[in-house]
């Protein structure tokens, strides 16, 4: 059984501050890494697709590694912002056309 | 930008009913996947098509059914529903052609309450 972990469950920040999580993952036959990001009432938006070990990728104020050796990848917050609370969920891509197995999540709330 | 549609968005159905969802994916995106999400559980994947083909299984009770059509459009059916049914349930589509840049686009989702 394929199984994906996450840490932490659950983070509560302050406004302004840093944040990251990780994503765990058997690095055998990996293809891909999926982050997206869920609000609540909305569907799950794609952030980021990584697929190379050492693959370094940033959008905004948000960034993610990856290392397939260890298997592990960190997603990155800088200067929290209330609009980042959402669910974070990682999701992993074994072959082609294949599904997505998804962690848990992280739910992040950003307090102003 | 077009993205995946999902309908209809709630759905309220009495144990042993009958149910189907649609999705209509992204234009030009060829493959489908259907995922169930219980109340605090993670994303479980149902099954995919890709060209109106079977193309990957997962734990999709033999109660539920689904095809793809010729327009790509895609519909879960679920028979004989029970309590454990209730869920939100996603569709996403992609394209086969460059999946590894390419990601799955998810729909809002339709949330079945079996009552």
């Amino acid at each position: 059984i394929l199984n994906v972990e996450q840490s932490p469950q659950s983070l509560h920040v302050q406004e302004g501050d840093s944040t990251n999580f990780t994503c765990s993952f058997p690095s055998s036959n990996f293809y891909a890494l999926h982050w997206y990001r869920w609000e609540t009432a909305k569907s799950p938006e794609a952030l980021f697709v990584m697929t190379l070990n050492g693959d370094e990728k940033k959008k905004g104020r948000i960034s993610a590694t990856l290392n397939t050796k260890e298997g592990y990848s960190y997603l990155y917050i800088k200067g929290s912002q209330p609009e980042d609370s959402a669910t974070y969920l990682c999701a992993l891509f074994y072959n082609q056309g294949g599904k997505l197995i998804f962690g848990q999540g992280t739910e992040l709330s950003v307090k102003p | 930008a077009a993205g995946v549609i999902q309908s209809p968005r709630h759905l309220i159905k009495e144990k042993r009913e009958t149910a189907t969802l649609k999705c209509y994916p992204i234009p030009r995106h060829d493959t489908v996947y259907w995922y169930q999400q219980g109340p605090g559980q993670d994303p479980q994947f149902l099954i995919s098509f890709y060209e109106k083909m079977q193309s990957d299984k997962g734990s999709i009770p033999d109660r539920f059914s689904a095809q793809q059509f010729s327009d790509y459009h895609s519909e879960l059916n679920m028979s004989s529903l029970e309590l454990g049914d209730s869920a939100l349930y996603f569709c996403a589509s992609s394209s086969i052609a460059d999946w590894r840049a390419d990601t799955q686009y998810f729909g809002p989702g339709t949330r079945l309450t079996v009552l």
